[in-house]
């Protein structure tokens, strides 16, 4: 059972416009939330993050939400641009022991970034 | 920056055989987690070591094990290799300092045949 979703695998935008990337999650132990990116023929390299005590992260052009209540989470970014182009995968971590450092991924949304 | 290392980067098997995959992380983390990505599927946990001792066990079948080496750099072995293990294997690493955030390699692309 995925307790990630991203249910759009692919996005396109237009440069210079806004993309809303969004994440569902079902655990509610889930606490820590972070965004990684990916290109073709690389590992994901980490975007953003955010802890579950706030609502907001703002890093440069990214923007990540978290609404608690409604286990969703969105990375805006903005403005975009083709070197955006990748997929991105959105990531949650929480619990307690051992277990709350490792990562379950969402299955990535291929974001597109058109010139 | 150093980042994190994984060989090979591509490796072509065939059924029944074995396979050993290697990661190298970033110095001075301490920690080195595994990961599979299936065709068009999210990465999976697979397993963890903190301090060269295994901390936290995925869906990671009995064919495999891995461990981690007085160096921190941890091996994946794969025994018995089915058309299922082809995918992709990302190694990650982290510290107890930055718990937040793992750095992954750029994984090395098992192709089982």
């Amino acid at each position: 059972d995925q307790q990630v979703k991203q249910n759009s695998p692919s996005l396109s935008v237009q440069e210079g416009r806004i993309s809303i990337l969004n994440c569902d999650y079902t655990n509610s132990m889930f606490d820590y939330f972070l965004w990684y990116k990916k290109y073709p023929a690389e590992g994901p390299t980490f975007l953003i993050s955010i802890s579950s005590i706030k609502d907001k992260n703002e890093d440069g052009r990214f923007t990540v939400f978290l609404n608690k209540s409604a286990k969703h989470l969105s990375l805006h970014i903005v403005p975009s641009q083709p070197g955006d182009s990748a997929v991105y995968f959105c990531a949650a971590s929480g619990g307690s022991g051992a277990g709350s450092y490792q990562l379950t991924f969402g299955k990535g949304t291929k974001l597109s970034v058109i010139p | 920056a150093a980042g994190v290392i994984q060989s090979p980067r591509h490796l072509i098997k065939e059924k029944r055989e074995t396979a050993t995959l290697k990661c190298y992380p970033i110095p001075r983390h301490d920690t080195v987690y595994w990961y599979q990505q299936g065709p068009g599927q999210d990465p999976q946990f697979l397993i963890s070591f903190y301090e060269k001792m295994q901390s936290d066990k995925g869906s990671i079948p009995d064919r495999f094990s891995a461990q981690q080496f007085s160096d921190y750099h941890s091996e994946l072995n794969m025994s018995s290799l089915e058309l299922g293990d082809s995918a992709l294997y990302f190694c990650a690493s982290s510290s107890r300092q930055g718990l937040e955030k793992l750095f992954f390699g750029s994984g090395t692309q098992l192709s089982v045949l």
